[in-house]
């Protein structure tokens, strides 16, 4: 596809592992990265990844990357409520491309006790 | 100041005014950007700034709409004769560096203009 996508909603339990799927559109040369947004804010940068990584860990998160599937994800480990918010994937092509970050429609992680 | 600003936080207008949106970004800040967040959709790319360069204007949706960013610092973006699809959170971000740099420098992002047309 052309665009950013991401699946709209997923909803988790409390201490449960969240897993927020993305798949992108360039897999030459391109940064990667994961922002969360909280009612009322702005959007909040989590995580970033080189597209010639695979994975990439920082505490509870796990970002992982398929560069054939062009498929990005990324795992929160014993989600909390305050982990409720919407997450954006979004990308930017270094080789060939705009070098203006794409967004995906964001998935917005719902954490229930 | 210690991130971006933006001016209003929420703006209700009647449909056929013009409107203005203002963003303070990040000192130092020689990228700026701005996307519209619609109710259930991403982000949608407006208009990027890069230094003293022309503006990438390719993501407007119309021309009601424009930006200007004076001295290099300040951008407001500018909606003429609003119209209710024009109902969205305006966004800003700032990167120390934009363009065609191959390093990366992250994003950051304001808290939004939540922009009303009745």
């Amino acid at each position: 596809g052309e665009d950013v996508e991401q699946s709209l909603f997923l909803s988790v339990r409390e201490g449960d592992s969240s897993v927020i799927n993305c798949t992108y559109t360039d897999s030459s040369s391109t940064y990667l990265y994961w922002y969360k947004q909280e009612p009322g804010a702005g959007l909040q940068l989590l995580t970033y990844i080189f597209s010639n990584m695979d994975m990439k860990q920082d505490q509870r998160l796990t970002v992982l990357l398929n560069k054939k599937d062009k498929h990005l994800s990324l795992r929160i480990a014993d989600t909390q409520t305050g982990d409720s918010a919407i997450y954006f994937c979004a990308e930017k092509v270094i080789e060939g491309g705009s070098y203006i970050p794409t967004f995906g429609r964001g998935t917005s992680l719902i954490v229930h006790p | 100041g210690a991130g971006v600003s933006q001016s209003p936080s929420n703006k209700v207008t009647e449909k056929g005014k013009d409107v203005e949106l203002r963003c303070d970004p990040i000192s130092g800040h020689t990228a700026l950007y701005w996307y519209r967040q619609s109710l259930g959709q991403g982000l949608e790319f407006l208009i990027y700034f890069q230094g003293n360069s022309a503006p990438d204007k390719s993501g407007l949706p119309s021309d009601r709409f424009s930006a200007e960013r004076t001295g290099g610092s300040v951008s407001t973006l500018t909606i003429q004769r609003t119209q209710q699809e024009d109902s969205a959170v305006y966004l800003c971000a700032s990167s120390l560096v934009g363009g065609n740099s191959k390093a990366n420098y992250g994003y950051t992002f304001g808290s939004g203009t939540r922009l009303t047309v009745v």
